[in-house]
């Protein structure tokens, strides 16, 4: 079955940097787009990042552009994330998520790893 | 960036009641819109992708429909496990984005 792990969770000081991993297993993951999504505490979803199957491209939601890079190992079934300059407003569960088909609907889901930043 | 906007903020029913949910769009996103359900400590799920169509596994008291800006999730005959807050999303166009949410929860 399909599962989606996400690690690297912490806490960290504003301006800091991070990297969240998101290990994936029982799908062909070389296939698929891939996707952060992130909750704050008691908040709603707001989308990360994208990158397409191959990693050619990339797009980012504009409260990240030019902080978090996004990237993926498709020989190691692997999403990654880096987060660096990080913000109070940047504290939330992680979750990575995969699309569902050719479409940037998300049909699969990991349990999110929480990032806390704060000093 | 689209705006989605979900009414009610909160929807108070008792099991067996039919919920009607509403996302509105700032702009025309076609049929791109998906739902979710999220329940307390859980990732969400997705029911409903494309305006209409139900995902994988969903049950078919989950229905959904419209198209442009306007945008509803019915749940025929609500059962324990629906108790939840539903968020929509569209594909339309970048970024993608979520609407607010709504909570259903036991009256």
């Amino acid at each position: 079955q399909v599962q989606l792990v996400e690690s690297g969770g912490g806490v960290v000081q504003p301006g800091r940097s991070l990297r969240l991993s998101c290990a994936t297993s029982g799908f062909t993951f070389r296939s698929y787009g891939m996707h952060w999504v992130r909750q704050a505490p008691g908040k709603g979803l707001e989308w990360v990042a994208v990158i397409s199957f191959d990693g050619s491209t990339k797009y980012y939601g504009d409260s990240v552009k030019g902080r978090f890079t996004i990237s993926r190992d498709n020989s190691r079934n692997t999403l990654d994330l880096q987060m660096n300059s990080l913000r109070a407003e940047d504290t939330a569960v992680y979750y990575c998520a995969k699309e569902r088909e050719k479409t940037t609907n998300f049909d699969y889901w990991g349990r999110g790893t929480l990032v806390t930043v704060s000093s | 960036e689209v705006v989605l906007t979900q009414s009610p903020v909160t929807l108070s029913l008792s099991p067996g009641e039919r919920a009607t949910l509403s996302c509105r769009a700032s702009q025309s996103v076609s049929s791109y819109l998906a739902w979710y359900l999220q329940k307390p400590g859980q990732a969400p799920r997705l029911l409903i992708y494309d305006a209409s169509n139900r995902a994988a596994g969903i049950p078919a008291r989950f229905s959904g429909s419209g198209s442009g800006t306007d945008f509803t999730l019915t749940i025929s005959s609500l059962e324990p496990e629906d108790f939840a807050v539903y968020y929509c999303q569209q594909r339309s166009s970048w970024p993608i984005t979520f609407g607010g949410g709504t909570k259903v929860e036991i009256k």
